[in-house]
């Protein structure tokens, strides 16, 4: 009965090549976000979705695609892989926009070698 | 950028003691929330605070939010080592409609 769950818990891949981390929601909210953790454990949001709708894109390189194929489902699609995207991609999502606790799945460890 | 400032960065203890985190900001805060992220795992919601002055307790964690709504502290009485993780706080900004995330602060209780 996961709430947040996103897919795969690792990722380890050589630079240049594209991969792909999917995320589910089944807690029936509107509102879903990928966010970024350093090395340094800060969390920085990097796309927000509503109801399918993209609402927050941060400067993100052009490179990270997400895509929500309903709002149950948020995925991130990464091209070109650099040593500088390995970090942990966590995916949450909250039930409405505004003041709602994130609900936050367990986090993908990207390794980019 | 509404920044917010958590310190002490790392905080390392005995069982049984008190300690006290800090988040802080220049900005106004609609509502800041408080989460604990443990290793592996993404961060869990503790709390959120609204009202300036509100003290908020969960069992042995006491959160409060500044008067002006730009700070929050958590204060933790007798620790235990099942406490451990990373404390983060989190705030929406005055017309914003993005959650920012503090660095966090690292607790580790030492039985």
């Amino acid at each position: 009965d996961t709430a947040v769950s996103q897919t795969p818990k690792y990722l380890v891949t050589q630079m240049g090549n594209d991969k792909s981390i999917k995320c589910e929601q089944n807690l029936g909210h509107d509102t879903m976000y990928w966010y970024k953790q350093d090395s340094k454990k800060f969390l920085k949001i990097m796309f927000s979705y509503n109801n399918k709708e993209l609402i927050i894109n941060e400067t993100v390189p052009n490179r990270f695609s997400p895509k929500s194929p309903d709002k149950a489902h948020l995925n991130l699609h990464i091209n070109s892989l650099e040593l500088g995207d390995s970090a942990v991609y966590f995916c949450a999502s909250s039930q409405v926009r505004l003041n709602s606790p994130l609900h936050f799945g367990n986090g993908t460890r990207l390794t980019v070698t | 950028t509404q920044l917010l400032e958590q310190s002490p960065q790392f905080l390392s203890i005995q069982e049984g003691e008190n300690l006290t985190v800090y988040c802080n900001s220049s900005s106004v805060f609609s509502s800041l929330q408080w989460y604990r992220q443990e290793p592996g795992e993404g961060p869990v919601l503790l709390v959120t605070v609204v009202t300036g002055g509100e003290v908020k307790k969960l069992k042995r964690l006491t959160f409060q939010f500044g008067d002006a709504r730009k700070d929050s502290s958590l204060h933790i009485t007798a620790a235990q080592p099942g406490d451990t993780g990373l404390y983060l706080c989190a705030g929406v900004g005055s017309g914003s409609e993005k959650l920012v995330f503090g660095k966090g602060t690292k607790l580790t209780v030492n039985p």
